[in-house]
Order: C-alpha cells, then sequence, then structure tokens
C-alpha cells in the first residue's frame, strides 16, 4: 500500500536556525497538510495545501512557516527562524479527493528538536 | 469553533477487560468523524471512520464506535482488550464542508492494558 514519507525522521537544530522537513505525499493525491504534537499534547493542524496554494492555516501558522511543493512529488514545511517551542512531532499527511469521503493518510512524522 | 473532547487522559485496564473511549464534539453541521491510534514511536494509523450510513461502525483490530448524532458523541469500543492495545488513541473529527478539509484531533487517551 502506497505511504506517506517523511525525511528526516529527527532533525535537531540550533534555535534561530532555518529548517526543512520533508514529505512525499501518495503521488495520486491532491491535498496535503502539515500537523504538530508537541510533547504530551494533543495533535495540531497548521496548514492545509491545494492546487498550489494554502487552502487554510491555523493560528499557529505564522510568519515564520512557509509551504511548498517544488517539484510535484515533494511538499516541504520551512520554519524560517526556529524557537525553542516549535520543538515538536510534525506530521504530514495527504488525501485523494477522487471522491470526498476518503481519509487522510500520514506520514511516520518528523521529530525536531531546537538546541 | 469546533472542538474534540475525549473524557479521559489516562486509562489503564487489565488483558481481557472491556474498553470505552469517550468522544464529544461541538459542531452542529455534517461531520467526519476518526478514529486514530498512535503505538509507542509509530505514527498516526487509521482505527475507523464514520462518514454516513450505518453509526455502528467496525475498524481494524476488533474496535469499533458508534455515532450518536443527538448527542454529538462518538465513543470508541473494544469488547476484550489485549496487551498490544497499549498506545494513544485520537478521536478526530472533519467538517464535512470544509473547503480544506482540516481534521481536529482530541487531546488523546493513552491506553496502558496491564498483561
Amino acid at each position: 500500500e502506497p505511504e506517506v514519507t517523511q525525511t528526516p525522521s529527527h532533525q535537531v537544530t540550533q534555535m534561530g536556525q532555518e529548517v526543512i522537513l520533508r514529505c512525499v505525499p501518495i503521488s495520486n493525491h491532491l491535498y496535503f497538510y502539515w500537523y504538530r504534537q508537541i510533547l504530551g499534547q494533543k495533535v495540531e493542524f497548521l496548514v492545509s495545501f491545494y492546487n498550489n496554494e494554502i487552502s487554510e492555516k491555523s493560528e499557529i501558522f505564522d510568519d515564520q512557516f512557509s509551504v511548498e511543493r517544488p517539484d510535484g512529488s515533494n511538499f516541504t514545511l520551512k520554519i524560517r527562524s526556529t524557537k525553542l517551542e516549535d520543538s515538536a512531532m510534525y506530521f504530514c499527511a495527504s488525501r485523494a479527493r477522487v471522491r470526498i469521503n476518503q481519509p487522510q493518510h500520514f506520514g511516520d512524522g518528523t521529530r525536531l528538536s531546537i538546541l | 469553533a469546533q472542538s474534540v473532547s475525549q473524557h479521559n487522559h489516562h486509562v489503564i485496564l487489565s488483558e481481557a477487560a472491556s474498553l470505552e473511549l469517550g468522544c464529544n464534539y461541538s459542531y452542529g453541521g455534517t461531520v467526519n468523524l476518526f478514529w486514530y491510534v498512535q503505538y509507542p514511536g509509530q505514527h498516526l494509523q487509521l482505527l475507523l471512520k464514520y462518514f454516513s450510513g450505518d453509526p455502528l461502525v467496525k475498524g481494524i483490530k476488533g474496535f469499533e464506535a458508534e455515532f450518536i448524532k443527538s448527542k454529538f458523541s462518538f465513543n470508541l469500543r473494544k469488547p476484550s482488550v489485549q496487551w498490544s492495545d497499549t498506545a494513544e488513541y485520537f478521536c478526530a473529527v472533519r467538517e464535512g464542508n470544509t473547503g480544506g478539509f482540516k481534521t481536529i484531533f482530541g487531546a488523546g487517551t493513552r491506553l496502558f492494558v496491564k498483561a
């Protein structure tokens, strides 16, 4: 069964540095998402992306965050100047829109640790 | 704004005990409902989903959930748990008519099954 893949599995970055988290969604999927889960807290929606633009974003997704689909296969999340509180597990998800009743498929996540 | 409430943060059961995890949501329109499971160190996996039709849905690994529209609830059940069911369980709701179809997660219930 096709899977959403995320790289790296663990990223350690100094505070203030830029970080790019990469995701390869399932190939025929059209909607893409990023979520995060701070340790011990619930999974939180960050952003959804469709047709090469953001369709919805949460209040967490401020100017420090951006998403891009640079080459038709990857879907990236960039944090420009990381803060300690950005430490979390980041999950990418994708969904087909052939039929409306399609769930999201999640990747394994990238654990981001900010020092 | 829609929200998802999971009644228990931690549940400890012995093997063969019955399980019921509560989930309530606050949204009056059409919703899609999900339960996800996250085993230690692993990614979110879809356990079961409800879109329409029979309000009693059966998922993988012997889990089922019942959608009660009048109570805005979608409780997860399993008649007899196993040690391998130790995981965190997330209830999630997606507005049926939202363009980006973002998913809102509950805070999660951490289940520990004693052997």
